[in-house]
């Protein structure tokens, strides 16, 4: 079946470096790939997203970028601080047929201060 | 509501015993996801809704889990005979419904989640 793998499950980075977060996805009609953010004892919250037609977007700080030959996408955190500290799900989901979204098992990310 | 509402937030429920949680998913959303956490793990989906079609039960672990949805609205998980692995965060998730020509992606948003402990 379907399944996305994300690496690392945990990372730990001093404040002010970049942090990355890799997932690689099975199914090839994957096209939409949001990423989530947990805090502790919150539900995910959504933090950035893109669909298959677009290769990389940024928002401030965040940015995601996708490979849709090799069927990965990425996170990157840059200048990080304390605050982004919390566990970071990817997500794949199809757009037709399918109204599932297959999740990473989370990276837990440190900034440490 | 402002975003999805889930209760209780805490459980704590004896093994044998029954439990509901409820969903209140986020005003217009006809599209509603059952997912469970366990401590350190990913997101598992459980079930679901979408407007009036029969719902998606595949993920549904065993049949001590049910879920409805009344009047396309709230939903409940009832879990049956509680086991102590069925401890775990359950997490509810709304979105708009997908569109007909499936090319508008809808994003789906998550509430706070039920923390159910069995002991």
């Amino acid at each position: 079946g379907e399944n996305v793998e994300q690496h690392p499950s945990t990372l730990s980075v001093q404040e002010g470096d970049s942090a990355v977060i890799k997932c690689t996805y099975s199914d090839s009609a994957s096209n939409y790939f949001p990423w989530y953010k947990q805090e502790l004892g919150k539900g995910p919250q959504l933090i950035i997203d893109i669909r298959s037609n677009v290769g990389e977007k940024k928002d401030q700080r965040i940015a995601v970028t996708l490979n849709k030959t090799a069927k990965h996408f990425s996170l990157h955190i840059t200048e990080t601080q304390p605050e982004d500290s919390a566990v970071y799900f990817c997500a794949a989901k199809a757009t037709s047929g399918t109204y599932k979204y297959i999740f990473g098992t989370g990276t837990r990310l440190k900034v440490l201060a | 509501g402002a975003g999805v509402s889930q209760s209780p937030s805490n459980k704590v429920t004896e093994k044998g015993k029954d439990v509901e949680l409820r969903c209140d998913p986020i005003s217009g959303h006809t599209a509603l996801y059952w997912y469970r956490q366990s401590l350190g793990q990913g997101l598992e989906f459980l079930i679901y809704f979408q407007g009036n079609s029969a719902p998606d039960k595949s993920g549904l672990p065993s049949d001590r889990f049910s879920a409805e949805r009344t009047g396309g609205s709230v939903s409940t998980l009832t879990i049956q005979r509680t086991q102590q692995e069925d401890s775990a965060v359950y997490l509810c998730a709304s979105s708009f419904s997908v569109s007909s020509d499936r090319r508008t992606q809808n994003t789906i948003y998550f509430g706070e989640g039920s923390w159910l402990t069995v002991v």
